[in-house]
């Protein structure tokens, strides 16, 4: 696709369900960046890949967390034990390389009732 | 510590007019992003420099590298151009480092 596409767009999930969040990156994009952003507050780290790697997982907040990039495109993240604080926007992110001019998506809104 | 810093926090302006948001940060990098949030609304990058300036219609970013400092102008501002500013800065690492945003209300 032309740009950084996430789906779903809102997900609304029970306390304790699992979700998986998807994120279709520019292709041809090897780095690929998940950041979480609470309301009010700027967008915080969770992980990056360059290909089919974690890079740089040091800001997953705990083991509930997992992120996979199977083919170096499409990556997943997944929460399993959904709890209310995992409320947020997650948003998506790739660019051609580390350090290059990055792309966003439109982000996924979670919210656990 | 890396730590990205911008002001104002809020901002209103009438439109038309020149606007001016800051952002300073800590120790060198490599590169320094401006992009834009509306509300609800995913994140847009507007630029990317690593020295200089750049001009996209309406829209100037300077960045000053031995003074850590970057500057995004609006010229003409307009309703439209009612959304969040971040700062976001690569240092050396993997991750980008956000500001805590400007949030730009323009008043027709």
């Amino acid at each position: 696709g032309a740009g950084v596409s996430q789906t779903p767009s809102n997900k609304v999930t029970e306390k304790g369900k699992y979700v998986e969040l998807r994120c279709d990156p520019i292709s041809g994009h090897t780095a690929l960046y998940w950041y979480r952003q609470s309301l009010g507050q700027g967008p915080e780290f969770l992980i990056y890949f360059q290909g089919t790697g974690a890079a740089d997982d040091s800001g997953l907040p705990n083991d509930r967390f997992f992120a996979v990039r199977p083919e170096g495109s499409v990556s997943t993240l997944k929460i399993q034990r959904t709890e209310r604080g995992d409320s947020a926007v997650y948003l998506c992110a790739s660019s051609l390389g580390a350090r290059t001019e990055a792309f966003f998506g439109q982000g996924t809104r979670l919210t656990v009732v | 510590k890396n730590e990205v810093e911008q002001s104002p926090q809020n901002l209103t302006a009438q439109e038309g007019e020149f606007i001016t948001i800051n952002c300073s940060y800590s120790v060198g990098i490599s590169a320094l992003h401006w992009l834009q949030q509306h509300p609800g609304g995913g994140i847009v990058s507007l630029f990317m420099l690593s020295s200089g300036k750049k001009k996209h219609g309406r829209l100037i970013a300077t960045i000053n590298i031995q003074e850590k400092h970057s500057s995004l102008h609006i010229t003409a501002s307009h309703p439209r151009d009612s959304a969040v500013y971040i700062c976001a800065v690569w240092y050396t690492g993997n991750q980008f480092y956000f500001g805590t945003g400007t949030s730009l209300t323009v008043i027709p």
